[in-house]
């Protein structure tokens, strides 16, 4: 298997675009899932296939994939989207994995 | 609606086994995979595996792989996670997710904390 490496933190001001990256070796074959994940709570998908937003995820989040690693986008950061965010991919057997996790601060 | 619900908190002591049921509701429960993912405290998710409710096959995180069972009963509509040999390190809350293909996961269960404690 293999890693998915995330920075620990993020920090931003509100309206501010926060960037969120996510790298590993095999990511240029699969598609990624960002998850976002609030304490007391079940995560999120706010972006599947690498830039696919689910139906009642606001616009201001999207993601893209440029070889080696991934990005979520959040332009606009609100209040709200205070969160810790994942990235998971797959192995060509389905195994999956996680990122180890980014914590996005809201100033 | 679709709903995952998820059997209730448990404490057990080390050495013992736990096992978590994920009972789902208003949809097809044969026709998506589902998943189980932990949070231990202040940790990040981690991946335990999946199991195809249809077939009953299953596929394992390594590191779980010779102490973890993924079944199902497709009478009641309910997913099972058992996990064997309990430490310390098992305290965590543990997810049921329903995958939706190459739509990732769209539905949670609750999440059950279990406990282990001498």
């Amino acid at each position: 298997s293999y890693e998915l490496t995330q920075p620990p933190s993020v920090s931003v001001s509100p309206g501010q675009t926060a960037r969120i990256t996510c790298f590993g070796d095999a990511l240029p074959k699969q598609y990624v899932y960002w998850y976002q994940h609030k304490p007391g709570q079940a995560p999120v998908t706010v972006i599947y296939r690498d830039s696919e937003r689910p139906s009642g995820i606001p616009e201001r989040f999207s993601g893209s994939n440029s070889g080696t690693g991934v990005t979520l986008t959040i332009s606009g950061v609100q209040a709200e989207d205070e969160a810790d965010y994942y990235c998971q991919s797959a192995d060509t057997s389905g195994t999956w994995m996680f990122g180890g996790g980014t914590k996005l601060t809201v100033l | 609606q679709v709903q995952l619900v998820q059997s209730g908190a448990e404490v057990k002591k080390p050495g013992a086994s736990v096992k978590v049921s994920c009972k789902a509701s208003g949809y097809t429960f044969t026709g998506y995979d589902m998943h189980w993912v932990r949070q231990a405290p202040g940790q990040g998710l981690e991946w335990m595996g999946r199991l195809n409710p249809n077939s009953g096959g299953t596929n394992y995180a390594q590191k779980f792989q010779d102490r973890v069972a993924m079944t199902r009963d497709t009478s009641i509509r309910a997913a099972y996670m058992e996990l064997s040999r309990l430490t310390s390190d098992d305290t965590a809350i543990y997810y049921c997710a329903r995958d939706r293909g190459g739509y990732g996961v769209d539905f949670w269960g609750q999440g059950t904390l279990v406990t282990v404690s001498s």
